[in-house]
């Protein structure tokens, strides 16, 4: 079983959509749960970050984390044709020095006019 | 623009040869991260160097090697490859140890 499990898609909705983005991980030491959008053939980009359980608001965007159920989610409000791309949630692990990014699969998406 | 800048951008080489890609961080981070990009493995954690001392090691190969300049900037040395090499690899930086990663734009290495 992978640390982090993400629904590959692809994920096909008009625009002006609500998304709900999901990924489950098994790792108990995960402490920040990170948010990355990719376009094609570009590197990851910072969307946002949520530090242990609870909601974070930025924009359209909001992450949730549950800890409990390890379950993390993003959803996207109001979804724009800009927004297709794939997301990656990566559970980042820091201990001892160390920083780890464990990425999800990633799910694309596209949201079309 | 993260400010991560990737060298080169593309590299064709063949089976058994070596290459080196380069990076350098955002202004300011003492963090540098490597992670190949493939498309049945994802997203993997290769290694993490803070300051020009290696601090964590993922799934790197012993024919990749990694090292940190003094100027901070890193270099990833893949070596005997071969055609699963094939990837994207990308660089990120972070102001420290345990801050949010910026990645660079990644160097798409084909082998043949």
């Amino acid at each position: 079983q992978k640390e982090v499990e993400q629904d590959p898609g692809p994920l096909s909705v008009p625009e002006g959509a609500i998304v709900s983005l999901n990924c489950t991980y098994s790792n108990s030491a995960f402490q920040y749960f990170m948010w990355y959008r990719q376009y094609s053939r570009k590197g990851p980009e910072l969307l946002m970050y949520t530090y242990s359980s609870g909601n974070k608001e930025d924009g359209r965007f909001t992450a949730q984390v549950d800890k409990s159920s390890k379950y993390i989610s993003l959803f996207i409000r109001d979804s724009q044709p800009s927004d297709s791309a794939t997301y990656l949630c990566a559970p980042r692990e820091v201990s001892g020095g160390y920083n780890k990014l464990i990425f999800g699969a990633g799910t694309r998406l596209a949201v079309h006019p | 623009d993260s400010g991560v800048t990737q060298t080169p951008k593309h590299l064709i080489t063949a089976t058994g040869q070596r290459v080196t890609l380069r990076c350098s961080p955002r202004s300011g981070d003492l963090s540098v991260y490597w992670y190949q990009q493939s498309l049945d493995q994802g997203l993997q954690f290769l290694i993490q160097y803070y300051n020009g001392e290696e601090r964590a090691k993922g799934n790197i190969l012993e024919r990749f090697s990694a090292q940190q300049f003094p100027d901070l900037h890193s270099e990833l040395n893949l070596s005997s490859l071969e055609l699963g090499d094939s990837a994207l690899y990308f660089c990120a930086s972070s102001p420290g140890l345990s801050n949010e990663q910026f990645f660079g734009p990644g160097t798409r290495l084909t082998v043949l």
